[in-house]
């Protein structure tokens, strides 16, 4: 159960738009699509932005989305606003039937 | 609306056992599947549990696994953990989370509450 890769930190201007990538293996993010990202400000919990790769649930602006390609999967934040700053995470259902997390992007807005 | 609110962190020494509560509300808590998952001060977070909404299925992380017990009262509409033989790496906030599906694999984690605080420490 090794922890899905994330670049530990990306940045943008505001306007701008940010991709940040999740890799798995084919145990895990190859093999489903069920992929999630979730958005934590500092000392808050975490929110879920996407599920199943590039499902938004209801309130998440549409300047997020999800694709994935192979064992990677990637969140793009366009139309970046000083309030996307967080951290984030993304999330894959794995072989056997448990959930793994990525280690962490920061996302900082310049 | 959803609620998660959970319980039962505080402090405990190397080896002790804690039992952590997370009361749900707001949604029809006996069809959904329900995880825990924790975050080390200063990291990131990592997933340690999933109960089926009977309760029958339980799935673990390899660091939960033979110490971590997960259960869940649907009558109650709370979710449980209980932790034996604590090591300092379980210091941890302590998160419930309900899974976005009616009857799900427990593939996501859609709503979550704020946290218990866990300190293992001597």
């Amino acid at each position: 159960q090794s922890a899905l890769t994330q670049p530990p930190s990306v940045s943008g201007s505001p306007g701008q738009s940010v991709t940040i990538s999740c890799t798995g293996t084919s145990s895990d993010v190859g093999s489903y699509d069920r992929v999630s990202w979730y958005q934590q400000p500092p000392g808050t919990a975490p929110r879920l932005m996407i599920y199943d790769v590039v499902t938004r649930p209801s309130g998440v602006p549409d300047r997020f989305s999800g694709s994935k390609s192979g064992n990677t999967a990637s969140l793009t934040i366009s139309g970046l606003r000083a309030e996307d700053e967080a951290h984030y995470y993304c999330s894959s259902f794995t072989s056997i039937s448990t959930l793994v997390f990525g280690g962490g992007t920061k996302l900082t807005v310049l | 609306q959803v609620q998660l609110v959970e319980s039962g962190g505080g402090v405990v020494q190397p080896g002790g056992s804690l039992r952590l509560s997370c009361a749900a509300s707001g949604f029809t808590f006996s069809n959904y599947g329900m995880h825990w998952v924790r975050q080390a001060p200063g990291k990131g977070l990592e997933w340690v549990a999933f109960v089926r909404p009977d309760g029958n299925k339980k799935y673990y992380a390899d660091s939960a696994r033979g110490r971590f017990a997960i259960s869940r009262s649907n009558s109650k509409s709370t979710l449980y953990l209980q932790m034996d033989s604590l090591r300092d790496e379980d210091t941890a906030l302590y998160y419930c989370a309900k899974d976005p599906f009616s009857y799900g694999a427990g593939s996501s984690c859609e709503y979550w509450g704020q946290g218990t605080p866990v300190t293992v420490s001597s």
